[in-house]
């Protein structure tokens, strides 16, 4: 089993819909974890960390479900700009992140 | 003011050459890091420094040693290059602890001919 997987996609949707991108991880110690967004042929970047009781940044929220190991980022309102891959990311010690292989997201007019 | 940055950003060489990236952050990180992000865009990462000594050597073979003369600098470099090395290497740098995130540097994209 992956140490983190996500469904590469891509997810095809108009611009204003809701998305909603999901992603497990294997290894139950796992404490920290977070979404990248990567544009095509650049580097990743952080786009928000995930905590326990869920958070929100403006059209983005992000939940935790430590019990079933799953992570989840739901992006409302879509954007034309919003069309990137994102990265689900966790840690597993104090000195690296696993990163998942990323879903694809494309918002079309 | 770019916060960690590499160069070159892109390196075209021949099978069995040796060559160098280069890695700064001016975050004031103690830890540094370098990914590999293949065709299949999978980002793994291949080692972690922490104040200039060796933390993580992920079953990397050993043509690839890093190099890190202090905590802002780790230079990655690579002898007798395989095709198999063509990809994009990620420099990253992180403040001590769980829950932060990593800083990436815009990449290093390797073709081996």
């Amino acid at each position: 089993r992956k140490e983190v997987e996500q469904d590469p996609g891509p997810f095809n949707v108009p611009e204003g819909a809701t998305v909603a991108f999901n992603c497990t991880y294997s290894n139950s110690a796992s404490q920290s974890f977070f979404w990248y967004r990567q544009d095509c042929r650049k580097e990743p970047k952080l786009l928000m960390s995930v905590y326990s009781s869920g958070n929100e940044d403006g059209r983005f929220t992000a939940q935790l479900n430590r019990a079933s190991q799953y992570i989840s980022l739901l992006i409302r309102d879509s954007k034309l700009s919003d069309s990137a891959t994102y990265l689900c990311v966790v840690n597993v010690n104090t000195d690296k992140l696993i990163f998942g292989t990323g879903t694809r997201l494309q918002v079309f007019p | 003011d770019t916060a960690v940055s590499q160069t070159p950003k892109y390196l075209v060489t021949q099978m069995g050459n040796d060559k160098s990236i280069k890695c700064e952050q001016n975050l004031g990180h103690d830890t540094m890091y370098w990914y590999k992000q293949d065709s299949k865009k999978f980002l793994k990462i291949m080692f972690s420094y922490n104040n200039k000594e060796l933390i993580i050597n992920e079953t990397v073979p050993n043509r690839f040693s890093p190099k890190s003369p202090d905590k802002a600098h780790l230079n990655l470099h690579i002898n007798s290059l395989e095709l198999g090395d063509s990809a994009v290497y990620f420099c990253a740098s992180s403040p001590p602890g769980l829950y932060y995130g990593y800083t990436f540097g815009s990449g290093t994209r390797l073709t081996v001919v």
